[in-house]
């Protein structure tokens, strides 16, 4: 079956750090790839997407290429701010199954120290 | 555009009772989903409906259930609550069913004593 494999949390950094988060996913066909971001005591909110290989999705500074070759969405930003602490999801979508279902990842917890 | 709505946000019940919980989608919204969040299984599928329609269900016994009403709006039910059912329940709306983008309701937090 579809799963997403992120990596443990969580993960600290200083203000201005660079930020990479590991995503690997094991899918039939060619799943749409999404990171969606968690605030404390939120929803989920779409952070970017990718829908099909080489694809880059981008939003807010932060940055994602779907690799089909590797299986893996990295999410990335440059320079992170107090206000990106949150918890991160990686989740993939078939689009063949005809289905909204989303399989996400276990989340990463991101805390940014000013 | 106001965004999905969920309610209550907050529920405490007590095991062996039944629960309801809504989500009303954003308006032109036809496809709801609902996921279960807990910190040991993380997020999880539950079903999705679409026009009425249950289109996918996830692996789940049968004491969750859930409908959708003519208006988009969604239900989801849980009978006979276990401990095991405390999480955050999330609903997500979509325009269609071949969409990219799923909309989030900031939950309702069911806590089962």
């Amino acid at each position: 079956g579809n799963s997403v494999t992120q990596m443990e949390g969580p993960v600290t950094l200083s203000e201005e750090a660079f930020l990479t988060i590991n995503c690997t996913y094991t899918a039939t066909g060619y799943p749409s790839l999404f990171w969606y971001v968690q605030y404390p005591g939120e929803g989920l909110q779409l952070l970017l997407k990718a829908t099909k290989a080489d694809d880059k999705g981008s939003n807010k500074g932060f940055e994602a290429t779907y690799r089909k070759e590797t299986t893996s969405f990295h999410l990335e930003k440059g320079s992170v701010q107090v206000s990106d602490s949150a918890v991160y999801f990686c989740a993939l979508r078939d689009p063949q199954g005809g289905s909204e279902k989303l399989v996400f990842g276990k989340g990463t917890k991101l805390t940014v120290n000013p | 555009k106001a965004g999905v709505t969920q309610t209550p946000r907050y529920l405490i019940k007590t095991r062996g009772q039944q629960v309801t919980l809504s989500c009303s989608p954003i308006s032109g919204h036809r496809s709801v989903s609902w996921y279960q969040q807990t910190p040991g299984q993380g997020l999880q599928f539950l079903f999705e409906y679409f026009s009425e329609t249950q289109r996918n269900k996830g692996n789940f016994p049968g004491r969750f259930s859930g409908r959708q009403f003519s208006n988009s709006r969604s239900e989801m039910n849980v009978s006979t609550l276990e401990l095991g059912d405390s999480a955050l329940y999330l609903c997500a709306s979509s325009p269609t069913t071949t969409s990219y983008e799923q909309y989030f309701g900031p939950g309702t937090r069911l806590t089962v004593t």
